[in-house]
């Protein structure tokens, strides 16, 4: 299974709401990621877990709050979001051999698009 | 800094010819890995192709080919015989060693047309 999957495929959401965006890998990777990807544009590292401990936090706004409850489920749970923060949000993950480069691709779910009303 | 460099503008492409797209990355660790994906219209990131920075030959995976050359920084991707589902955004990355940051460029939009 070399899959990662992410749910819902879309969101619509007010500036008022709380949601969740959720993340599932079987790969029995270590690392997972959130990026934030706008139209046209490279995607944006927002967090990385390592291990289920948040190892990076690219000054991610408090308004997006990331979970990892085990090494196969991510979350990213979202309040109070503004019109800026629609984009697609790309989850990803990657085993973790050292500090050797190794191939080690990290492989991308489907994403989310989230429109922020 | 921005580490991985992709300049060319959006690419048009007849079927089943051959595209090229450019590559140069920047960064002083010896030991690194440069990665291209391709990412259609729907959206998901899709792993093409690996080169690693020790690596004495050129990558390849079936249509897709790496032109490797290390001492000039870059990192080309050849499509061969392009297919009109070949129609994407396309990023080269880059990953030291012990980052867990992949590096993205801006990325390449080409467009396969019959």
């Amino acid at each position: 299974d070399t899959e990662v999957t992410q749910t819902p495929k879309h969101l619509v959401m007010g500036m008022t709401n709380k949601k969740s965006l959720k993340c599932e890998q079987h790969m029995g990777h270590r690392a997972m990621y959130w990026y934030k990807q706008k139209a046209k544009k490279p995607p944006e590292l927002m967090f990385v877990y390592s291990y289920e401990k948040l190892s990076i936090n690219e000054s991610v706004p408090s308004r997006f709050s990331p979970e990892c409850p085990n090494s196969s489920l991510l979350n990213l749970h979202l309040h109070a979001l503004q019109p800026e923060d629609s984009a697609l949000y790309l989850c990803a993950s990657r085993g973790v051999e050292g500090d050797s480069i190794r191939r080690n691709e990290q492989f991308f779910g489907p994403g989310t698009r989230l429109t922020v009303l | 800094a921005q580490k991985i460099t992709q300049t060319q503008p959006g690419m048009f492409v007849q079927e089943k010819e051959a595209v090229t797209l450019d590559c140069t990355y920047d960064t002083s660790d010896p030991s690194y890995g440069l990665f291209w994906y391709k990412q259609p219209s729907s959206g998901e990131m899709i792993f093409l192709i690996y080169q690693g920075s020790y690596d004495q030959q050129n990558a390849t995976e079936g249509r897709y080919s790496l032109n490797f050359q290390k001492a000039r920084k870059s990192a080309n991707l050849v499509i061969s015989a392009s297919q009109l589902g070949d129609s994407a955004m396309y990023f080269c990355a880059m990953r030291e060693s012990g980052n867990n940051r992949l590096a993205f460029g801006k990325g390449n939009q080409v467009v396969v047309i019959p």
